[in-house]
């Protein structure tokens, strides 16, 4: 069964600085991998995804995310951290002929200081 | 062009009640998901129907829950004889035949 680690509950960072936000999956196909980012009582909006292809991907907001297959990883970055990115992020995997069976990671509260 | 619809946003029930929470999906999708998140969790995929059929309900909890999404209306997740254990935020998600899923703000139960 496919599962994904997010290692970081909590990260804070000083806004201007450069971020990554980890993310480990298990899962025994090619994976299908996206970010999604949660505002404090919101839903979930798309960051970026990876099907196939080039292993950097870029996203909205200045988001990248780099997949590694040796390492089981596909993690998150920004160069430089804006205080509106204050919010959580979920890694998921999906599964299903088009990806759309989402298991998701346990996610990262960013907090972000001025 | 409206997003995911979901209500009610927030929901409040005694032990015992039953809870009702619609989705409507965005305007031309025809795959419905819903997902829990318990308090400082994740989101737990549990039920993933298209239009009169439940397609994956792996996720479900084999007693009091329920998922529909019928013909014509939103799709309803229906949740029987709540428990404490049942407060959490339940999310919508719609998509096409294939791609990226758009998910709804959420209904946020709580049982008291």
């Amino acid at each position: 069964a496919q599962s994904v680690t997010q290692p970081d509950i909590h990260i804070t960072v000083s806004e201007g600085a450069s971020l990554e936000l980890r993310c480990n999956y298990s899962y025994g196909a090619t994976p299908y991998l996206f970010w999604y980012v949660q505002s404090p009582g919101q839903g979930l909006q798309l960051l970026l995804k990876y099907f196939s292809g080039d292993t950097l991907v870029q996203g909205i907001k200045g988001f990248e995310a780099e997949f590694k297959r040796s390492q089981s990883s596909f993690n998150l970055r920004k160069p430089s951290v804006h205080w509106s990115d204050a919010a959580e992020y979920f890694c998921a995997v999906g599964r299903g002929n088009a990806g759309n069976m989402l298991t998701f990671g346990g996610g990262t509260r960013l907090m972000v200081k001025p | 062009n409206a997003g995911v619809m979901q209500n009610p946003r927030h929901l409040v029930r005694r032990r015992g009640q039953e809870a009702r929470l619609r989705c409507s999906p965005m305007k031309g999708h025809s795959h419905v998901y819903w997902y829990r998140q318990l308090p400082e969790e994740g989101l737990k995929f549990m039920v993933y129907l298209q239009k009169e059929n439940i397609i994956d309900e792996s996720g479900m909890p084999k007693e009091r829950f329920s998922a529909e999404f019928p013909k014509e209306g939103p799709s309803i997740l229906r949740i029987q004889q709540v428990v404490r254990g049942d407060s959490a935020a339940y999310f919508c998600a719609s998509s096409e035949t294939t791609g990226e899923l758009f998910f709804g703000e959420g209904s946020r139960l709580t049982v008291l």
